[in-house]
């Protein structure tokens, strides 16, 4: 009954080469949301969809892009991988902050750990 | 961009010893959660705090939204070996527009258990 999907959880790819990871889930969740963890460190934000809606972190860089076909499912593309790119990518959901709700808990995905060789 | 200081940075404690963690932050949030990340899988949620001065328990864990809004600490009580991992606090402000769903995280606290 996992809620958050991620696909592959391991992916090797080489130095240029794209590479398309996918998150899932059976939340029904409006708010998407890539996160990129290097070692030792904590998650640190991508972009995010409300819905349809993207939002982009201001120092996200240009190689990373993603897409929101339906509720269910998201995706991250990297267009040129470079060694710096090595990490687990997280996805994580929320149900996205109603008019006057106070709680937006995140729920995240058990990551995809890429590899750029 | 802003960061919660969480700590001790790490701890190496024997299986039954108590454990206590915190974060603190120069600036308000109106929830605080706190995750807990095994190696090669994503964070879990633990324990999610709404309202100052709450105190919440989740089986051995228990964790406190302080009265001041700008901390928050987890409590581990009689740990045992498969409590190993990474603890994250994380503060969010839902609610303020813009910036509504972004979580403030600590850098972890890195919690080892000896048999």
């Amino acid at each position: 009954d996992a809620m958050v999907i991620q696909n592959p959880r391991y992916q090797v790819t080489q130095f240029g080469k794209p590479v398309t990871l996918s998150c899932s889930q059976t939340l029904n969740h409006n708010v998407m949301y890539w996160y990129q963890q290097k070692s030792s460190q904590a998650p640190k934000l991508l972009f995010h969809y409300y819905d349809k809606d993207f939002n982009n972190e201001a120092d996200t860089p240009d190689n990373f892009q993603s897409r929101r076909p339906n509720t269910s499912f998201c995706f991250l593309d990297i267009r040129s991988p470079g060694l710096g790119d090595a990490a687990m990518y997280l996805c994580a959901t929320s149900r996205g902050g109603l008019a006057g709700a106070f709680t937006d808990t995140q729920y995240f995905g058990p990551g995809t750990r890429l590899t750029v060789l | 961009g802003q960061q919660l200081n969480q700590s001790p940075q790490s701890m190496f404690i024997q299986e039954g010893e108590d454990v206590s963690m915190n974060c603190t932050s120069s600036s308000i949030f109106n929830t605080w959660l706190w995750y807990k990340q095994d190696p090669g899988e994503g964070p879990v949620l633990l324990i999610a705090l709404y309202k100052a001065g709450e105190l919440t328990s989740n089986g051995r864990l228990t964790a406190q939204f302080g009265t001041t809004r700008k901390d928050s600490f987890l409590n581990i009580s009689a740990s045992i070996p498969s409590d190993v991992g990474i603890y994250f606090c994380a503060g969010q402000l839902v609610g303020s527009g813009g910036s509504n769903y972004k979580l403030t995280f600590g850098k972890g606290t890195l919690l080892t258990v000896n048999p």
